[in-house]
């Protein structure tokens, strides 16, 4: 069975800390991985995706994440954080793309 | 605003009544899911549709829920006889074919079953 999950369930920064959120994925087969996120009173975005190719993949707003094969990782980071970050951040996968982690809710304090 | 829009925003049911939602997504897309979210997780997966074919169900989609897409358009989500238990965020999404990760999501809807 294919499942994804998020170490960090609630992370505070200050402003221009350095970001890296954790996921493990663990399903065979094609690796289809994303980030989403969620902004307060909003509908889920897509943050950035990867489906083959270069390892290291850049998403929207400065996020980046990198594709370890063999951690079965697909960790978020961001090298300097702002307030308007704050918001929940969602790893997903799988064949169809249809399981997420269970989120991490993300401060950043000015 | 992402294209998918979803009906109602918020809906409040007594328990044991009957509750329908619809979904309408972007229009050239094929697929469409429906998700479900409580308060401290990510979205649960439920079913989705290609086209007018329900492709997939979850095992979380007892036989009190039932999803449509007749015309391969816009779709409907009903739960039967509602429990306390079916109280959460109903989220809709949809993509082109073959294509999951550029997935839309619409506002989702707020059930709450009193």
């Amino acid at each position: 069975a294919q499942s994804v999950s998020q170490h960090n369930h609630h992370v505070i920064l200050s402003e221009a800390a350095s970001l890296e959120l954790g996921c493990n994925y663990s399903y065979g087969g094609t690796v289809n991985l994303f980030w989403y996120v969620q902004y307060p009173g909003q509908h889920l975005q897509l943050l950035l995706k990867y489906f083959s190719g270069d390892p290291l993949v850049k998403g929207i707003k400065g996020f980046e994440a990198e594709f370890i094969k063999s951690k079965f990782s697909f960790n978020l980071r961001k090298p300097s954080v702002q307030w308007s970050d704050t918001a929940e951040y969602f790893c997903g996968g799988g064949a169809d793309g249809l399981t997420f982690g269970k989120g991490t809710h993300l401060i950043i304090q000015p | 605003d992402t294209g998918v829009s979803q009906d109602p925003r918020h809906k409040i049911t007594k328990r044991g009544q009957n509750v329908t939602f619809r979904c309408d997504p972007i229009s050239e897309h094929n697929r469409l899911y429906w998700y479900r979210q409580t308060l401290g997780q990510g979205p649960e997966f439920l079913t989705y549709f290609q086209n007018e074919a329900q492709l997939e169900k979850s095992r979380l989609l007892s036989d009190r829920f039932s999803a449509e897409r007749p015309k391969g358009s816009f779709s409907t989500l009903e739960i039967q006889r509602t429990e306390q238990g079916d109280s959460a965020m109903y989220l809709c999404a949809s993509s082109l074919l073959g294509s999951f990760t550029e997935a839309f999501f619409g506002q989702g809807t707020r059930l709450t079953v009193v």
